[in-house]
């Protein structure tokens, strides 16, 4: 039980596109979603905590207008990154809230050209 | 702010070696502690946890014993296998209980071989 999906696994876009990856909760409801960017040989970061029926809380840099989060559901919370920039290429993976723990899900791999 | 520091990997032992991955963290008020595992592929796991101080986190033979004191959770495991090749990540929340959102080290890549 608790198994968090993510939608693609990777994408490769064009630089001034968008992209919208999918995070799933398959077997539970989370009303709390989180969503980290890790860049190569470097830690997780957390860029916003995803509150279903309310708007997301970004982390101090993380521009909101750039990195959409929608958490529309109790199972799915989705992240856009809109006008895509090859800066923005790295790992995002989300974690969903069960109770007093997090599951994470396998991640996406984002490379923008 | 909240910070986790981890030894830097690879990190190479032989089968049955004794394992132990350094972590210190930096936090305001009473953070609860984490390990997690990533094994290659996959995605990341709660390997233990401990939410107050001296509290001692298990599973799988690892243990991590939370110390207010030294600000550490260090990993250990007796006899390591091959099968415990992974990516050990320490983290910590700005709170207890996993509520809040994760401040992870940059991650220790371990090898072991047979």
């Amino acid at each position: 039980g608790a198994v968090v999906s993510q939608h693609p696994s990777r994408v490769i876009c064009k630089s001034g596109t968008s992209v919208k990856i999918e995070c799933r909760s398959l077997d539970f409801q989370a009303t709390t979603m989180f969503w980290y960017r890790q860049f190569p040989k470097q830690s997780l970061m957390l860029m916003a905590t995803s509150n279903e029926g309310s708007k997301a809380t970004y982390e101090q840099g993380v521009e909101k207008d750039k990195f959409l989060i929608n958490h529309a559901s109790l199972t799915l919370s989705t992240l856009t990154v809109t006008s895509a920039h090859p800066e923005d290429s790295s790992f995002y993976i989300c974690s969903a809230r069960l109770v007093r723990e997090q599951f994470f899900g396998p991640g996406t791999r984002l490379t923008v050209l | 702010g909240n910070s986790v520091t981890q030894m830097e990997g690879p990190v190479t032992l032989s089968e049955e070696a004794f394992l132990t991955i350094n972590c210190t963290y930096t936090a305001t008020g009473y953070p609860s502690l984490f390990w997690y595992v990533q094994y290659p592929g996959e995605g990341l796991q709660l390997l233990l946890k401990a939410t107050k101080a001296d509290d001692k986190g298990s599973n799988k033979g690892f243990e991590a014993t939370y110390r207010k004191e030294t600000t550490s959770f260090h990993l250990e495991k007796g006899s390591v296998q091959v099968s415990d090749s992974a990516v050990y990540f320490c983290a910590l929340t700005r709170e207890g209980g996993g509520a809040d959102g994760l401040t992870f080290g940059k991650g220790t890549h371990l090898i072991i071989q047979p």
